[in-house]
């Protein structure tokens, strides 16, 4: 098994740019999850699914959006990147849809966004 | 105001000592709570979950246990190695065993192990 990957592993964007930062698991997990990793802050959830075709937000969800249409797939797009956006994305997978907290979490590697 | 807490951005020990790392929360219920390891670079990797139910639990030299009336986690590992240099991430849920998407995060301590 591959586990949790991501791509990109680095990425510059433009203010106003927009992107998707694509995250895949293979291991027939339910739930899915993007956080961003602040200096200082520590992991914050942005957005979560608990199946296909099921999201919701998290802690930080402004500016980004999500849709999850495959079991293994989860991308988080930015819509219109802003320097406050800079910041290490991870995406994590579990195995239960009962809740992040009844399970371990895989993480992926992390993008690394810079905003200009 | 709700906080998750760990109570040392770094903690600094000798080879061989048992490292004793702190995690406490306020105003929150977890029915669950979890401990990761992150090494530079990379995600987090899942360590241990405890259960408000459970003390105590152990996984070779690292032990942690669930204190629901102090609200506190402590997270040890004995006999410590300069590769288990690393932070280490305290989470818990809190929708008490729900299936509300907010694990929440502290922001880790950094552990460095000195020959």
């Amino acid at each position: 098994n591959a586990g949790v990957t991501q791509t990109p592993k680095f990425q510059v964007l433009k203010t106003g740019q927009s992107m998707t930062l694509q995250c895949a698991q293979d291991m027939n997990h339910e739930y899915m999850s993007w956080y961003r990793q602040d200096p200082g802050m520590g992991l914050r959830l942005i957005h979560y699914s608990v199946g296909a075709g099921i999201t919701d937000q998290g802690e930080v969800p402004n500016g980004y959006n999500v849709s999850r249409s495959t079991t293994e797939d989860f991308p988080l797009r930015l819509l219109s990147a802003a320097p406050s956006q800079t910041s290490v994305y991870f995406c994590a997978s579990s195995l239960s849809s009962g809740g992040p907290g009844t399970d371990e979490q895989f993480f992926g590697p992390g993008t690394r966004l810079t905003v200009l | 105001s709700q906080k998750i807490e760990q109570n040392s951005e770094a903690l600094n020990i000798q080879e061989g000592k048992t490292a004793t790392l702190t995690c406490n929360y306020t105003n929150y219920s977890p029915a669950y709570l979890q401990w990761y390891r992150q090494d530079p670079g990379r995600g987090p990797v899942f360590l241990l979950l405890i259960r408000e139910n459970e003390k105590e639990k152990r996984k070779e030299r690292l032990k942690v246990t669930f204190d629901t009336t102090l609200k506190q986690s402590l997270f040890h590992i004995t006999a410590s190695q300069p590769a288990d240099s690393a932070t280490y991430l305290c989470a818990l849920d809190p929708d008490y065993g729900g299936s509300q998407g907010n694990l929440i995060f502290g922001k880790g301590t950094k552990l460095s192990v000195k020959p």
